[in-house]
């Protein structure tokens, strides 16, 4: 099943504008993490925030968690049209074998 | 070189055909996995290597078999393959000996395509 669900499903946005994305997770956590995926190729691994911490930076990637809320964002500053991708947001199930993903969130930064 | 590698990138088949699918890859990571992404379902797991001898059904396995020949190559099968089979298939890799929870490592994956 569906552990994390992103939201919303598709953005556009003109380069130099902001990019928030959301998320919500069911279950406890140990860390979640966020994925980009360029059309046609692998799942790339952009940030990771433990539970126990509110915010991460890198670059012009700045993530926040929530676990009171059970929710996240990633937010992408300054975008550019390479940024165009689909983003995933992901978290181990309970018993730490394996990743649940979203559905992801598709972002168009055009020109 | 990528560091996960799948072979091929993209097949075209038909109902019935046996198909395999390869991963490599050269991360020494001890962990696999094989993941289905079906257009508005996101990425579902087939199965999970933990290491060569510890092999795990996901979610979606039925339909699906798995070998780890080594720490490196893990293969899925489609035995008699179906058109609802048609996806595009992902390999990851993550590293256990970093503690809990680590990032996953993908390749960039075999669009397969059952007629």
């Amino acid at each position: 099943s569906q552990q994390g669900e992103e939201d919303p499903q598709a953005l556009s946005i003109q380069e130099g504008e902001n990019a928030t994305m959301n998320c919500s997770y069911k279950t406890s956590i140990n860390n979640l993490q966020w994925y980009r995926q360029n059309s046609g190729r692998g799942l790339v691994h952009l940030i990771l925030i433990r539970s126990n911490e509110r915010e991460k930076h890198s670059g012009r990637l700045r993530v926040t968690l929530d676990t009171s809320k059970k929710s996240s964002s990633l937010l992408i500053t300054a975008s550019r049209a390479a940024d165009t991708a689909s983003y995933f947001c992901a978290t181990y199930r309970p018993s730490g074998y394996a990743l649940n993903f979203g559905k992801g969130t598709s972002l168009l930064v055009t020109p | 070189d990528a560091d996960v590698t799948q072979t091929p990138r993209n097949r075209i088949t038909k109902t019935g055909k046996r198909i395999m699918l390869e991963c490599s890859q050269t991360k020494g990571h001890d962990r696999m996995y094989w993941y289905r992404q079906d257009p508005g379902l996101g990425l579902r797991l087939i199965y999970y290597s933990f290491d060569v001898k510890d092999i795990n059904k996901g979610e979606i396995s039925d339909g699906y078999s798995v070998s780890r020949q080594a720490q490196a190559k893990f293969s899925l099968s489609l035995e008699s393959a179906i058109p609802n089979q048609t996806a595009l298939y992902f390999c990851a890799t993550s590293d256990s000996t970093q503690g809990r929870d680590q990032p996953q490592h993908f390749g960039d994956g075999t669009r397969l395509s059952i007629l």
